[in-house]
């Protein structure tokens, strides 16, 4: 039982390039979550899936797309990588983020973009 | 939108102290975690507390719904202890899906 994996866990990209950010979950949860986590900061939520279908924007969703691939995949895509969008990556997940969100983190992908 | 504070900020004790860590928040709340990020950057998840007290090992925390905060208690602290301390919290109108994250206290355990 692995939990959450994240791929890539390093990425140096240049500006104007674009990567996919991959996320699994074994725990058969039903929302999953994209954060940022800049230095010295809190983490901040970009998007979120409810539910398998389902996508929508959190705090910060603006450079980013998501697609929910299945019930156990959600990735995050960066189509034109700006150095403001250096910064760790978590993705997340939770039973039912709708009314119980505990939630369960990845190891994180650490992103520099120059 | 809900507002999440930590108090401290910053904590330096020494091994076998004891403490305790704050989070406000500014709006009632569905959830409410605290995790652990170590040096190496992983969160680990140490209590899921919308209400009431929870006791696991050394740590244990308490969240007062009513009166909008929650607190981490830490005893005898060691060396692990060490790294940052985030609360997260999510409005009861929206469930989990917008969850807001302190900024942490960041604790170092001197030996």
């Amino acid at each position: 039982n692995a939990g959450v994996t994240q791929t890539p866990k390093f990425q140096v990209l240049k500006t104007g390039q674009s990567m996919t950010l991959q996320c699994a979950q074994d725990m058969n949860h039903n929302s999953m979550y994209w954060y940022r986590q800049d230095p010295g900061m809190g983490l901040r939520l970009i998007y979120y899936s409810a539910s398998e279908g389902t996508t929508d924007k959190g705090e910060v969703p603006n450079g980013y797309n998501v697609s929910r691939l299945n019930k156990r995949e959600f990735s995050l895509r960066l189509e034109s990588a700006a150095p403001s969008q250096t910064s760790v990556y978590f993705c997340a997940s939770s039973l039912d983020g709708g009314v119980i969100d505990e939630q369960f983190f990845g190891p994180g992908t650490r992103l520099t973009v120059l | 939108g809900i507002q999440v504070e930590q108090s401290p900020p910053d904590l330096i004790l020494q091994e076998g102290a004891n403490s305790t860590l704050r989070c406000n928040f500014s709006d009632s709340v569905n959830n409410l975690q605290w995790f652990h990020q170590n040096p190496w950057g992983q969160l680990i998840n140490l209590f899921y507390i919308p209400s009431g007290t929870k006791q696991n090992g050394r740590l244990s925390a308490t969240t007062v719904a009513t009166e909008r905060y929650s607190l981490l208690y830490i005893s005898s602290s060691q060396t692990t202890d060490s790294g940052v301390y985030f609360c997260a919290a999510s409005p009861g109108y929206t469930g989990g899906f917008k969850t807001i994250f302190g900024a942490g206290t960041r604790l170092f355990v001197k030996a």
